[in-house]
């Protein structure tokens, strides 16, 4: 079984500062890794995801996360957030290795960014 | 190209009711999954449909059933509905595991 822990539930942070949101994960087999944004009244949307190769990725509007295989991690960073950042961001994790017993996405609880003026 | 298209975005149901929710996934994604998001659950696993078949399921109960039809569309059932089904339910299509892309979702109120 798989679980994901997202350490802050919310997260307070002044436009243009750096963000870290954490994600820990526990799985006994090899997983991909996904980070989604939630905006208010939408579905999720794909920020970046850790598939394999390099273990930094980065996604199109400045976030990136890196994939730490010996700390169970894949913590999401954001050098100089805008207003537009403001939303609910979710770690999520599926095993790498599909079959009979299909695909699914098991999510962290989520963290609320919340960026001030 | 077409995104995950889910329907209807708003329902609004009496307890012991039934409910049915439609998604259209993306044109060649065979898989389609189902979860529920809830403000004390979070988001949870329902199922999965790989070329009509059921390859997965969540922990809920068997009121909660779906199918998925020739052209991979997918369709989720919700019996004798009560209040705690109140939720967002999205839905995910995928061609292989590495991408799942999700529909705006369906919020469903039990009253």
């Amino acid at each position: 079984a798989q679980s994901v822990t997202q350490l802050d539930s919310q997260v307070p942070v002044f436009e243009e500062a750096p963000v870290e949101l954490r994600c820990n994960y526990s799985s006994s087999v090899s997983v991909y890794l996904f980070w989604y944004v939630q905006y208010p009244n939408q579905g999720l949307q794909l920020l970046l995801k850790y598939l394999s190769g390099s273990t930094l990725v980065e996604s199109i509007n400045g976030f990136e996360a890196e994939f730490n295989k010996s700390q169970t991690s894949f913590h999401l960073r954001k050098p100089s957030v805008h207003i537009s950042d403001t939303a609910e961001y979710f770690c999520a994790v599926s095993e790498s290795v599909s079959g009979a017993a299909g695909n699914k996405l098991t999510f962290g609880g989520g963290t609320r960014v919340l960026v001030k003026p | 190209k077409a995104g995950v298209t889910q329907t209807p975005r708003y329902l609004i149901k009496t307890r012991g009711q039934q409910v049915t929710l439609s998604c259209s996934p993306i044109s060649g994604h065979r898989s389609v999954s189902w979860y529920q998001q809830t403000p004390g659950q979070g988001l949870q696993f329902l199922f999965e449909y790989f070329s009509e078949t059921q390859r997965n399921k969540g922990n809920f109960p068997g009121r909660f059933s779906g199918r998925q039809f020739s052209n991979s569309r997918s369709e989720m059932n919700v019996s004798t509905l009560e209040l705690g089904d109140s939720a967002l339910y999205l839905c995910a299509s995928s061609l292989s595991g590495g991408g799942y892309t999700f529909g705006s979702g369906t919020r469903l109120t039990v009253v």
